[in-house]
């Protein structure tokens, strides 16, 4: 099975730097990705990494350890409206296929 | 805009009642997942459907079943339903069959049993 473990809540404040953690376990790996998801509305696609290393997108970058099962979704330059929750999903083996597992999510409070 | 479009988007029922849960993926998407998140909860993976065939399988209650459509088209029914079951459900598509690709979620029917 899958175990994917990230803080809970986090806060920050608008114009920093944050980082969130995402430890994982799974039964076969293809594959982690990282989306946002505001209060009562469907998750969005932030990243995928597959490889070791740091992945650079505008304001949002994700670093994967596989050997550490560890990777961290970095956000600079912060916005009040990053506000939001975010989900760890990695690609683990279920039967013959491999599924999308999520964290429950962590969630980040931006302040002024 | 995801693509993916899931209808109703509120649903309001009675205990032991039956639901259908409708979604239509992306054009040319063939996986079809379907997930289950309530309050303060992540996303639980309930089913898996790729090119009308069921490919994989989580924590479904036997009260919930789910079939894709020769159109692609999915629905997940939900019968008997306990106060338990009220949570959002989202459905999901992607291009390939599993292990790979982004997934594009709908935005969610938000299932209420009272």
């Amino acid at each position: 099975g899958q175990n994917i473990d990230q803080p809970t809540e986090m806060t920050a404040t608008e114009g920093a730097i944050v980082q969130i953690n995402c430890t994982y376990q799974t039964s076969g790996f293809n594959g982690l990705f990282w989306y946002q998801q505001h209060a009562g509305e469907a998750p969005t696609f932030l990243s995928y990494n597959v490889l070791d290393g740091l992945e650079e997108k505008g304001r949002f970058s994700s670093f994967l350890s596989r050997s550490k099962g560890y990777s961290y979704l970095l956000l600079k330059e912060l916005q009040m409206k990053d506000s939001a929750s975010y989900l760890c999903a990695v690609y683990g083996a279920s039967g013959g296929s491999y599924i999308p597992t999520f964290g429950r999510g962590t969630s980040l409070i931006v302040h002024p | 805009d995801s693509g993916v479009t899931q209808t109703p988007k509120h649903l309001i029922t009675a205990t032991g009642q039956r639901v259908t849960l409708r979604c239509s993926p992306r054009s040319g998407d063939l996986s079809v997942y379907w997930y289950q998140q309530s309050l303060d909860q992540g996303l639980q993976f309930l089913i898996q459907y790729y090119n009308g065939e069921e490919r994989a399988k989580g924590n479904i209650l036997e009260r919930f079943s789910a079939q894709q459509f020769p159109d692609l088209h999915s629905e997940l029914n939900l019968s008997s339903l306990e106060l338990g079951d009220s949570a959002l459900y989202f459905c999901a598509s992607s291009v390939a069959g599993g292990g790979t690709g982004e997934l594009f979620f709908g935005e969610g029917s938000r299932l209420t049993v009272l």
